[in-house]
């Protein structure tokens, strides 16, 4: 299995435009997480989805954030407008049924605003 | 919300040494799990922990479930230049729900 697979690795924009961040989870997980990650404010749960539909969405920063699964390979997390406080490591993850198992961690999209 | 304490922020180490850190909570937790994070990459599960007192092994590392299930520690023994990079305890809040909250971390730097 190639892992989840993130995209882009890497992204500039320019403030006021939308970003949207893409997630491949592993096959067979029915769990997909978000998180973001800043040196002030360490790993963030962000979002968090079971069989698609999500569960609990108390992390997202605020209205400019939304998160969509389509189906169970396939998260798109969306940023509308981005502002420059938004620059951030995000990760997605993936696990099996259970929460407390292990979560497999993408190589994160590293988003700068300007 | 429940949060995990980490301690230390950081260590500077030499290598060959022995490393300890922990993570500590105001409320129980029933699952520990240790994480660590390459620079540049994702955070990778090393050991996870389920039961009060259990005390595991992987490799080099050992990691240990307090028995008050408020906190556990993870030990890094003869440390070497790759064990560089971010530690992490991290579990789901016995809140419910399948949620896992993390530490802010302990960074770890090994100097050859």
């Amino acid at each position: 299995d190639a892992g989840v697979i993130q995209s882009p690795r890497h992204e500039v924009t320019e403030m006021g435009q939308e970003v949207t961040l893409r997630c491949k989870p592993i096959s067979g997980h029915d769990y997909l997480f978000w998180y973001r990650q800043t040196m002030m404010r360490g790993l963030e749960l962000l979002i968090y989805f079971n069989n698609n539909v999500p569960i609990d969405d108390s992390g997202m920063p605020e209205d400019r954030f939304s998160a969509k699964m389509p189906n169970a390979s396939f998260s798109t997390l969306k940023i509308q407008p981005s502002e420059p406080r938004d620059s951030a490591v995000y990760f997605c993850a993936s696990s099996l049924a259970a929460g407390n198992t292990e979560a497999f961690f993408g190589q994160g999209t590293r988003l700068t605003v300007v | 919300g429940q949060q995990l304490n980490q301690s230390p922020q950081s260590m500077f180490i030499q290598e060959g040494e022995d490393v300890s850190m922990n993570c500590t909570s105001s409320s129980i937790f029933n699952t520990w799990l240790w994480y660590k994070q390459d620079p540049g990459e994702g955070p990778v599960l090393l050991i996870a922990l389920y039961k009060a007192g259990e005390l595991t092994s992987n490799g080099r590392l050992t990691a240990q479930f307090g028995i008050t299930r408020k906190d556990s520690f993870l030990n890094i023994s003869a440390s070497i230049p790759s064990d560089v990079g971010i530690y992490f305890c991290a579990g789901p809040p016995n809140t419910g729900g399948f949620k896992t909250i993390f530490g802010a971390g302990t960074r770890l730097f090994v100097k050859a």
